[in-house]
């Protein structure tokens, strides 16, 4: 039972361009909702985060948009760039959950010069 | 970086042997969590504490075992490793309501 899902596995972007990245989920429990940039042979990085109060937040080139209704979050980086070539997860959690998230598998990013 | 250091970083093991994964934070943070990650799965909860001696399972806690006897310290413990235990852990640390940061990870081989 995947809560929290990334259905892109891949997803390849030219260096500049937008790199929109989709996370879905099915808890309508869940009220805080994360994202987390890993590179290889690190530990994933806190990136952003979205309360379920809110429909937008933005950080620098970084913005998550939440969607409610559909279930829906994406994460938009503008312009992408070199270094943003990572593997991203989305989280989420409950109010009840104890500070416990739930992960998506994971989307790879790679941008290309 | 958050202070967390995780030993050992690299582990192999044969099936049936106990192995013991120590997580060691110098933030003071309260929570401390044990994912492992695997490919299509993302990463998922074994185990967390939310204080000395409080541990509680996660998601994928079967096979496993925690103990927290002192606040910088977190161990994860696979009484008799299987192949599939064959994984990357990675211990987290948060403040409540505040966001986890991840240690380097142990990538664990059972052979």
């Amino acid at each position: 039972d995947q809560q929290v899902k990334q259905n892109s596995p891949s997803l390849s972007v030219q260096e500049g361009r937008i790199s929109i990245l989709n996370c879905d989920y099915t808890n309508s429990m869940f009220d805080y909702f994360l994202w987390y940039k890993k590179y290889p042979a690190e530990g994933p990085t806190f990136l952003i985060s979205i309360s379920s109060i809110k429909d937008k937040n933005e950080d620098g080139r970084f913005t998550v948009f939440l969607n409610k209704s559909a279930k829906h979050l994406s994460l938009h980086i503008v312009p992408s760039q070199p270094g943003d070539s990572a593997v991203y997860f989305c989280a989420a959690r409950t109010i009840q959950g104890a500070q416990k998230l739930v992960f998506g598998q994971g989307t790879r990013l790679t941008i290309n010069p | 970086d958050a202070g967390i250091t995780q030993s050992p970083r690299h582990k192999v093991t044969e099936t049936g042997t106990p192995v013991t994964l120590r997580c060691h934070q110098t933030e003071n943070h309260r929570y401390m969590y044990w994912y492992r990650q695997d490919p299509g799965h993302g990463l998922r909860l074994i185990h967390y504490s939310y204080g000395v001696k409080d541990t509680d399972k996660g998601e994928v806690s079967d096979g496993y075992s925690v103990s927290r006897s002192k606040t910088e310290d977190f161990l994860l413990t696979l009484e008799s490793a299987t192949s599939s235990q064959t994984s990357v852990y990675f211990c987290a640390i948060s403040d409540p309501d505040s966001e986890q940061f991840f240690g380097p990870g142990t990538r664990l081989t059972v052979l």
